[in-house]
């Protein structure tokens, strides 16, 4: 098994531009979900997936939207990407007793 | 509100010390509580989970303790490596329903 992986690794965008940070689980996991890490702020809920189809906002939505076509699948889109967005994205999927299963990470550096 | 305090937020430490982290939570009612650990530029990984039931558990040379009644865990790491370098997170989850509480980690650094 491959478990979470997420693509790409780094990514440098430009203020306003879009872009979608991949993320694909191999466990058959429902639920899925997207945090983002600051120094000093911990893992911060974005957007989160409890199956195909039915995704929610977590508690720093804004500036990001979700779809969930498949069970393995679950992209993270920056509609119009801004500095404040700089941050190291990670995706996770949820399996027994609520254990999360993180990718590596997308290291995102807004100019 | 529910809310996850870890301490310290930092901690240097020789090769083959022992510590301990802190995480203190009010969240509640009460499911479970894991603690992960971060290497620098991973993803968290889980080392242990806690229940309502656990006092104590142990994986290696890491045991965690959970006191239900004064919504305390800690973790302890026995003769610390240099591998154990890393950010440990501590999590808790509410009954059903609710959402995973994170704690800001603790960075512990093992120096030789």
């Amino acid at each position: 098994n491959a478990g979470v992986t997420q693509t790409p690794k780094f990514q440098v965008l430009k203020t306003g531009q879009s872009m979608t940070l991949q993320c694909a689980q191999d466990m058959n996991h429902e639920y899925m979900s997207w945090y983002r890490q600051d120094p000093g702020m911990g893992l911060r809920l974005i957007h989160y997936s409890v199956g195909a189809g039915i995704t929610d906002q977590g508690e720093v939505p804004n500036g990001y939207n979700v779809s969930r076509s498949t069970t393995e699948d679950f992209p993270l889109r920056l509609l119009s990407a801004a500095p404040s967005q700089t941050s190291v994205y990670f995706c996770a999927s949820r399996g027994q007793f609520n254990e999360q299963f993180f990718g590596p990470g997308t290291r995102l550096t807004v100019l | 509100k529910n809310q996850v305090e870890q301490s310290p937020q930092s901690l240097i430490i020789l090769e083959g010390k022992n510590c301990t982290l802190q995480c203190n939570y009010t969240v509640s009612p009460f499911s479970n509580l894991r603690w992960y650990k971060q290497d620098t530029g991973r993803g968290p990984v889980s080392l242990t989970i806690m229940t309502f039931s656990e006092n104590t558990k142990s994986n290696g040379r890491y045991t965690a303790t959970l006191d239900a009644d004064t919504k305390q865990s800690s973790l302890h790491i026995t003769a610390s490596q240099l591998s154990d370098s890393a950010s440990y997170i501590c999590v808790v989850h509410g009954q059903a329903g609710t959402a995973l509480i994170f704690g800001k980690g603790t960075t512990l650094s093992v120096s030789s």
